[in-house]
Parts: C-alpha cells; sequence; structure tokens
C-alpha cells in the first residue's frame, strides 16, 4: 500500500526559529513536492525534487528551502520562521507521469 | 495568474442527488487532470482522473467529464452520500513541468441526510 509520511502533525515554533519538515515515501517515486494549504487559497506548491538532489522553484519558494539526500526523503526547510508561515504543510510523491500521493499533512503554527 | 479555477467555493446537495463540481483551466498544455478530495487535518485523498486523450472516465459512483474546447471538466457523484461531504480540489498537470500539480482553491462540498 502507498505511504507517505510527516514527522509530525502538529509543530508549534516561535518566530525567528529553524524548522525542519521531514517527509518520508516507500513507494520509489523519483518525484516529490512540498505545498501548503491556506484557507481560500488551495493548495500551492514552494518546492519540488525529480531526482535525488535536485530540486526546482515552486510557485511560492521565498522562505524556504529544500533537500533531498536520498530518494525516499524529502525535507523543507524554513529559515527563521515567520508568522505568515503559519500553515498546512503537504508533502507528496509522484512517479515521473502519474498520481500525486499525499502525506496527513503537518499543521504548523509559528508564534 | 490563477491556471485552474474552481469557482464555487461550496455546494450543498441531498443525500442520493447528484453533486456536480466544475473546474477551468486556461493552460492549453495541460493533458492530465485529476480530482483529490480532502477532509480537514488530513491530506488529499486520490480520487479519480482523467487524459486529455479522452472525454470521459468513470469509477463507481464518481464520473469525470473533460470538455478540452471548452478548457473545462467536471466531477459528477451518483448518488451523493454524506461522507462524500469533503473540500474537492480539481488539479491537472502536463509532462513539460515533470507532471508538478496545479491545484484549483477548492469547493466544499456538503451532502444533507
Amino acid at each position: 500500500d502507498v505511504k507517505v509520511t510527516q514527522s509530525s502533525r502538529y509543530l508549534v515554533k516561535r518566530t525567528g526559529e529553524k524548522v525542519f519538515l521531514e517527509c518520508v515515501q516507500d513507494m520509489d517515486h523519483e518525484n516529490m513536492f512540498w505545498y501548503r494549504q491556506d484557507p481560500g487559497l488551495g493548495l500551492r506548491l514552494i518546492y519540488f525534487s525529480y531526482d535525488v538532489k535536485m530540486k526546482e522553484k515552486g510557485d511560492i519558494p521565498e522562505g524556504y528551502s529544500v533537500s533531498r539526500e536520498k530518494k525516499e526523503r524529502f525535507s523543507l526547510i524554513l529559515e527563521s520562521a515567520s508568522t505568515n508561515q503559519t500553515s498546512m504543510y503537504l508533502c507528496a510523491s509522484s512517479l515521473t507521469q502519474g498520481v500525486s500521493f499525499f502525506g496527513p499533512g503537518t499543521r504548523l503554527t509559528v508564534l | 495568474d490563477q491556471q485552474v479555477k474552481q469557482n464555487s467555493p461550496s455546494l450543498s446537495v441531498q443525500e442520493g442527488r447528484i453533486s456536480i463540481l466544475n473546474c477551468d483551466y486556461t493552460n492549453s498544455m495541460f493533458d492530465y487532470f485529476l480530482w483529490y478530495k480532502k477532509y480537514p487535518a488530513e491530506g488529499p485523498t486520490f480520487l479519480i482522473s482523467i487524459s486529455s486523450i479522452k472525454d470521459k472516465n468513470e469509477d463507481g459512483r464518481f464520473t469525470v467529464f473533460l470538455n478540452k474546447s471548452a478548457k473545462h471538466l467536471s466531477l459528477h457523484i451518483v448518488p451523493s452520500q454524506p461522507g462524500d461531504s469533503a473540500v474537492y480540489f480539481c488539479a491537472a498537470s502536463f509532462g513539460g513541468s515533470n507532471y508538478k500539480l496545479t491545484f484549483g482553491k477548492g469547493t466544499l462540498l456538503t451532502v444533507n441526510p
């Protein structure tokens, strides 16, 4: 069965902290993605990776970075968390052509 | 510029009736379209997809229709059930973008018993 896991379901951080969100998939997918979901704005792509050590900016990359050292793991990094980064963060993976499978999400609150 | 649009933020239907959710797109490069369902505090789950070479795809109670000339797709749920109450996202992709998905803003479907 397809599985995408995210390190935390809920996270509370302080402004200025460095935040790491981890995502692991067990489907040997090439592509991995990070989205954020905000009310009324849908899902917006932050970064994606189509291979190990490869990454591309999505629609809203500012304030974020990513790391993909192994095929199954894709990390999202908030270098200095700000209150406007309070959001639901969703990781997904997919084959080169196909359906994206999502993790359960991380609800991040930045105080 | 929003490339995938879901113009109805919400839709309410009676149990047993048909639910029709609509989606419009502007990018003619899109060749693969998907619908996802999302419950609160959970990740989206894949529902049904359609390739641009088809105009209809059916899976049980769910049917997706694609009108390429109008750049429009719709999801039909028949019969609607209370458990179908969720936010539905339309998404589109194409090969030149490594198949990353562009999502609409979602439609909240409420099915009343």
